[in-house]
Parts: structure tokens; C-alpha cells; sequence
């Protein structure tokens, strides 16, 4: 059971390098969300999706773009990398908005 | 104020107690509730729903107050393996996103 896979899970960048996060979940749910998790900060929604082919802004979407062009993946883009989006990224789906939902392993990112 | 609110902690507890973790949300309007757990430097993961009636897992026990907006997870026989940190999530009325406490830290100690 795969579940929820994120790639890469380790990654250093250059300020203002590009990168992407890619997100697949093979349980079919429609919603798939990305966080980031800060030390003293909780887990915050940066983008959402609810189903294939949308995206929708969280609380956090400032410096990201998402796409969802397949119902399985969902990728998070940095176009240029800063030291403030230092952070672990959690990528997660539900099968609807409101239920449980399951999350990738993260990724570990530093920009130097 | 935060949407979803809960004492950091640490709460440390010899092995057998009995230990409780709160959660207050600030909308009325949320509809479902839950508890995660995550261990150290790994992903959040389901440990129990929450519903109106309260609800009990083994030792474990959820209970929501709408009225007064609290939720509280209580853990009997606390184990070793119960140190981690528990994060308080609502999902608000536009039913899309989960929105996490910041997390209580447990550390059960021999």
C-alpha cells in the first residue's frame, strides 16, 4: 500500500533556484492539499486541490504554485527559492472535504 | 485568534497515568474534528475522530463540546510508546481544509 508519496524527500537549494514537489496518492481521493510545518508553527495550508484540474489558495500560498493536471498528482512549485521557505513540506488526500486524510512522509527543504 | 488552540506542553507522565490534552476552535460553523498523532520528524496520522457523542479507542478517549467549542483526548495507562505529539485539527464550515493546533507533546517516562 503505497498511500501518499512524496519526492524528493531531501533537498538543498540556492536562493532563487526553482524546484518542485511532486505529490501522488494512488487511493483516488479527490482532495489533496499541500502543508508546510514550521517549528513553533503548526502545520499550514499552503495550496489545495479538490479535484483534478483545480487549485485554490490556503493560508500560506505567497512564493508557491500548484498544478493537479492528473487526478493522482499533485505538484508544488518554488520558482525562486528563499530562506524563509525553509521548512518540511507534508503533502496529503482525502476522499472529501472534511474526512481523514493522509499524508505523504515530507519533504525535507533548506535554502541556503 | 488562532482558529485551532492547545497548551504546547510538554506534558511529562510516568508510564500508568492518566493524562488529558485540550483544544479549543474558534469557529461555531466547524464540522468534523479529529486527533493526529506524530512522532518525531515523521508525517501526522489519524489517531481518532471526533464526534458529538464522545468516542473511546481502547484507551484512548475523545470528547467534543460544541457548545463551548473544546475537545478534549484523554489517555488511560499511559505507554512508552504514547510520547509524540498530539495535534488538535477542525475542519472549518467551508469543509476543504484541515486546520491543526500547533500540538501538545507527550513524553511518557519509565
Amino acid at each position: 500500500n503505497a498511500g501518499v508519496t512524496q519526492t524528493p524527500k531531501f533537498r538543498v537549494l540556492k536562493t532563487g533556484q526553482s524546484m518542485t514537489l511532486l505529490c501522488a496518492q494512488d487511493m483516488n481521493h479527490e482532495y489533496m492539499y499541500w502543508y508546510r510545518q514550521d517549528p513553533g508553527m503548526g502545520l499550514r495550508l499552503i495550496h489545495y486541490s479538490v479535484g483534478e484540474g483545480t487549485t485554490a489558495k490556503g493560508e500560506v500560498p505567497d512564493g508557491y504554485n500548484v498544478s493537479r493536471l492528473k487526478k493522482q498528482n499533485f505538484l508544488l512549485g518554488l520558482e525562486s527559492a528563499a530562506p524563509s521557505q525553509t521548512s518540511v513540506y507534508f503533502c496529503a488526500s482525502s476522499p472529501w472535504g472534511g474526512a481523514e486524510a493522509f499524508f505523504g512522509q515530507g519533504t525535507r527543504l533548506t535554502v541556503v | 485568534r488562532k482558529e485551532v488552540e492547545q497548551d504546547p506542553g510538554p506534558f511529562n507522565v510516568p508510564e500508568g497515568a492518566t493524562v488529558a490534552f485540550n483544544c479549543t476552535y474558534s469557529n461555531s460553523a466547524s464540522q468534523s474534528f479529529f486527533w493526529y498523532r506524530q512522532d518525531c520528524r515523521k508525517e501526522p496520522k489519524l489517531l481518532m475522530s471526533v464526534y458529538s457523542s464522545g468516542n473511546e479507542d481502547g484507551r484512548f478517549t475523545a470528547q467534543l463540546n460544541r457548545a463551548s467549542q473544546y475537545i478534549s483526548l484523554l489517555i488511560r495507562d499511559s505507554k512508552l510508546s504514547d510520547s509524540a505529539t498530539y495535534l488538535c485539527v477542525v475542519v472549518g464550515p467551508a469543509g476543504y481544509a484541515l486546520n491543526f493546533g500547533k500540538g501538545t507533546s507527550l513524553l511518557v517516562t519509565p
